[in-house]
């Protein structure tokens, strides 16, 4: 199965700063992959897909780049309610796999 | 407006069965292939089971190692729902069951852009 290392697993920053996450897979997987918001006790939400895109109706202070087994997720500008877990998905194989999640809290 | 609302969680014994369903509103169900990702206390995200939208006569159906051979799962388009039948359940499957819209038409699982707000399974004696 294809792993996903996401990095860092928590982070605090301060509300305007530049948020990056990382996220690596075992093996190439193209740009299959997505990143998810998920608040406590909240279902997650698709933020990006193919590595870059931007879902409908997600503002664009996020964005992905990346590509083969090196990815990074970027918030340009935290905001207060970007307090949340953010995870990483592959869709490269069936064994579909998410990263471990990154918990981001405001200094 | 979209929907996605789960029911049928509940604490089970190890060995038991359970019944998921997903009611969908808001589109057109029958399009769309969907999924359950699961999520145990405290974890990260678990894809679980796909089950294809209409594509002709072939349904296409895909499952994690994990729950292969235990699970199934099942879709009514009538009733706009699909289902996820669990048995020989273990204390490793207690988790919070979402169900999910996939985010592009195909044969396979990829992305999930639409999810319900999931329901509780636990497994314990």
């Amino acid at each position: 199965d294809i792993q996903m290392t996401q990095s860092p697993s928590s982070l605090s920053a301060s509300v305007g700063d530049r948020v990056t996450i990382t996220c690596q897979a075992s093996q190439d997987i193209d740009n299959y992959l997505s990143w998810y918001q998920q608040k406590p006790g909240k279902a997650p939400k698709l933020l990006i897909y193919d590595a870059s895109n931007l879902e409908t109706g997600v503002p664009s202070r996020f964005s992905g780049s990346g590509s083969g087994t090196d990815f990074t997720f970027t918030i340009s500008g935290l905001q207060p309610e970007d307090i949340a877990t953010y995870s990483c998905q592959h869709y490269a194989s069936l064994s579909l796999t998410f990263g471990g999640g990154t918990k981001v809290e405001i200094k | 407006e979209v929907h996605l609302v789960e029911s049928g969680g509940g604490l089970v014994k190890p060995g038991g069965s359970l019944r998921l369903s997903c009611a969908a509103s808001g589109f057109t169900f029958s399009r769309y292939s969907m999924n359950w990702v699961r999520q145990a206390p405290g974890k990260g995200l678990e894809w679980v089971s796909f089950m294809s939208g209409s594509i002709g006569s072939d349904t296409y159906i895909h499952y994690a190692d994990s729950v292969k051979g235990r699970f199934t799962i099942s879709r009514d388009n009538a009733r706009n729902s699909v289902f996820l039948q669990m048995n020989s359940l273990r204390a490793e499957d207690t988790a919070v069951y979402f169900c999910a819209r996939e985010g592009i038409f195909g044969v396979v699982p990829r992305y999930f852009d639409l999810w319900g707000q999931g329901t509780l399974v636990t497994v314990s004696s």
